[in-house]
């Protein structure tokens, strides 16, 4: 079975520029997770979809970030305009959906994001 | 909202070594859940623990919830080099139908051979 893939797997832009992760979840898994994960902490959940639809985006600084999951099937994750503190790993996790809780995620190797 | 903090942040063991990191809520655990992450990859599904006083092990790695559910440890026995990464612990809300995890900080594992 194919893990959750991603691209690209680094990148460097200077501040003020923009750019765009893209995510590909294992087949049939119908929840979507974008995670940003600072250099030293945990990864913090920017924002989940459940199929094409947002779940939860409430940590999502949506002034400039902003995601999409059309047809409920890949995702991206664009940044515009990056700023330096956006430097970051940012990981896409997918999940079946499940009555119990939130399940085992299975996450992708992640991008990592350099500003400058 | 739920903080979770981990425990000890990093730590240095000799290979063959016994091992433990502590996880700790500041709100009741409805689903605690333990994943690794090597330098560069992703995070990797070890265990989850839903209920007062559980314990799940694989291979040699053993999980805890307390009978409180606030608080987990993971223990490892005999560490090997495979075993090194970081460590996270993360939290369900537990709100069914509302599958958003909480993760703690991370603890860095090195094994020295």
């Amino acid at each position: 079975e194919a893990g959750v893939a991603q691209s690209p797997r680094y990148k460097i832009i200077e501040k003020r520029q923009s750019v765009a992760f893209w995510c590909n979840p294992i087949s049939g898994h119908a929840t979507l997770y974008w995670y940003q994960q600072i250099l030293g902490q945990g990864p913090k959940l920017l924002i989940q979809f459940q199929n094409n639809g947002v779940v939860d985006d409430s940590q999502l600084p949506k002034d400039r970030f902003s995601a999409e999951r059309l047809k409920g099937v890949d995702s991206t994750l664009k940044i515009q305009p990056a700023k330096l503190e956006d430097s970051a790993v940012y990981l896409c996790a997918s999940s079946l959906v499940t009555q119990q809780g939130a399940g085992e995620q299975y996450f992708g190797p992640g991008t990592r994001l350099t500003v400058t | 909202s739920q903080e979770l903090e981990q425990s000890p942040q990093s730590l240095i063991v000799q290979e063959g070594k016994n091992l433990t990191i502590n996880c700790t809520s500041s709100k009741t655990l409805y689903g605690l859940y333990w994943y690794k992450q090597k330098y560069g990859e992703g995070l990797i599904f070890l265990m989850m623990l839903q209920k007062g006083g559980e314990e799940k092990s694989h291979e040699k790695i053993t999980a805890k919830l307390d009978e409180k559910k606030q608080q987990s440890s993971l223990h490892i026995t005999a560490s090997q080099p495979s075993h090194a990464g970081i460590y996270l612990c993360g939290a369900d809300k537990g709100n069914f139908g509302n599958e958003k995890l909480t993760f703690g900080t991370g603890t860095r594992l090195t094994i020295i051979p």
